[in-house]
C-alpha cells in the first residue's frame, strides 16, 4: 500500500519570503507521479504542480518548485516569494500506478498560514 | 462550464436516510473519481471509473456505498441508511489522457468543489 505523510501540520510565512512544505512517501512502484495540491477554505482542490517519477529534473511552475529525492523517496514543496493568495491547506499526493493507477493517495495536508 | 460541478454544494440529512451526490466531469474525460475528506484530513480514495470498465470500487467503506457512471458523463454517488460518522466532504475528479487544457499524457486530476454532507 502506499503512504503518504506530511509531518508539518501547520507553517507560516512572511509575505515575499520563501517557505518549503515536506512530504515523503512510500511505493514499491518504478513508475508513479507525485502532485502538489492546493486547497483553499473554498474547499476547491487546485493542482499547483506534478512529477514524474521517472524525469530526474525538479518540476518548477513559475513561484513554485520541488525538491525531488527518489532515493529518499522525498517530494518538498518550495514557494518563493509568498503571496496572501498562497495561503491554504496543501497536500501531496501520488499515484503509484499499476494496479493502483488513478488511485492518488493523499498525505494529511499542511495548513499555510502568510503573514503581511 | 470548463470544470468539475458538484451538487448539492451543501446536504444535511438525518440518521437513516438515503442521499445522492452528483458529479458532472469535464466534458470528454474518460476518468472519474470520487473521494471523501473528512474535517481535517487528507483525502480517501472511494471508487473509480475509466470508459466502459468495470468500477474500481476498492476503497468504499461499506456496501452502503454505491455509484454509476452513465457512459463518461454524470456520476452519482449513494449512500444509504446513512450514519453520523459518513459526515464529509465528498469530492469528484476527472481526468483524461488527452488533457483538455493542453497538457498531453497527464492523468492529472481536476476536481470539483464537493459536497459536504452533514449527518445529523
Amino acid at each position: 500500500a502506499q503512504t503518504v505523510t506530511q509531518s508539518q501540520p501547520e507553517m507560516s510565512v512572511q509575505e515575499a519570503e520563501t517557505v518549503t512544505l515536506s512530504c515523503t512517501y512510500d511505493t514499491s512502484e518504478s513508475d508513479y507521479y507525485l502532485f502538489w495540491y492546493k486547497q483553499p477554505p473554498s474547499r476547491q482542490m487546485i493542482l499547483v504542480i506534478r512529477q514524474e517519477a521517472y524525469k530526474q529534473q525538479n518540476a518548477t511552475e513559475n513561484r513554485f518548485s520541488v525538491n525531488f529525492q527518489k532515493a529518499a523517496k522525498s517530494f518538498s514543496l518550495k514557494i518563493s516569494d509568498s503571496q496572501l493568495g498562497d495561503a491554504a491547506m496543501y497536500f501531496c499526493a501520488s499515484d503509484a500506478g499499476g494496479t493502483s493507477y488513478g488511485k492518488l493517495t493523499f498525505g494529511q495536508g499542511t495548513i499555510l498560514t502568510v503573514h503581511p | 462550464g470548463a470544470g468539475v460541478s458538484q451538487s448539492p454544494s451543501n446536504k444535511v440529512t438525518e440518521k437513516g436516510k438515503d442521499v445522492e451526490l452528483r458529479c458532472d466531469p469535464i466534458s470528454g474525460h474518460t476518468a472519474l473519481y470520487w473521494y471523501r475528506q473528512r474535517l481535517g484530513q487528507g483525502l480517501e480514495f472511494l471508487i473509480y471509473f475509466q470508459g466502459n470498465s468495470a468500477p474500481d470500487k476498492s476503497g468504499l467503506p461499506s456496501d452502503r456505498f454505491s455509484a454509476e457512471r452513465t457512459g463518461e458523463s454524470v456520476s452519482t454517488l449513494t449512500i444509504q441508511r446513512t450514519q453520523q460518522e459518513d459526515s464529509a466532504v465528498y469530492l469528484c475528479a476527472s481526468s483524461s489522457p488527452e488533457d483538455a487544457f493542453g497538457i498531453m499524457g497527464t492523468d492529472t486530476q481536476y476536481f470539483g468543489p464537493g459536497t459536504r454532507l452533514t449527518v445529523l
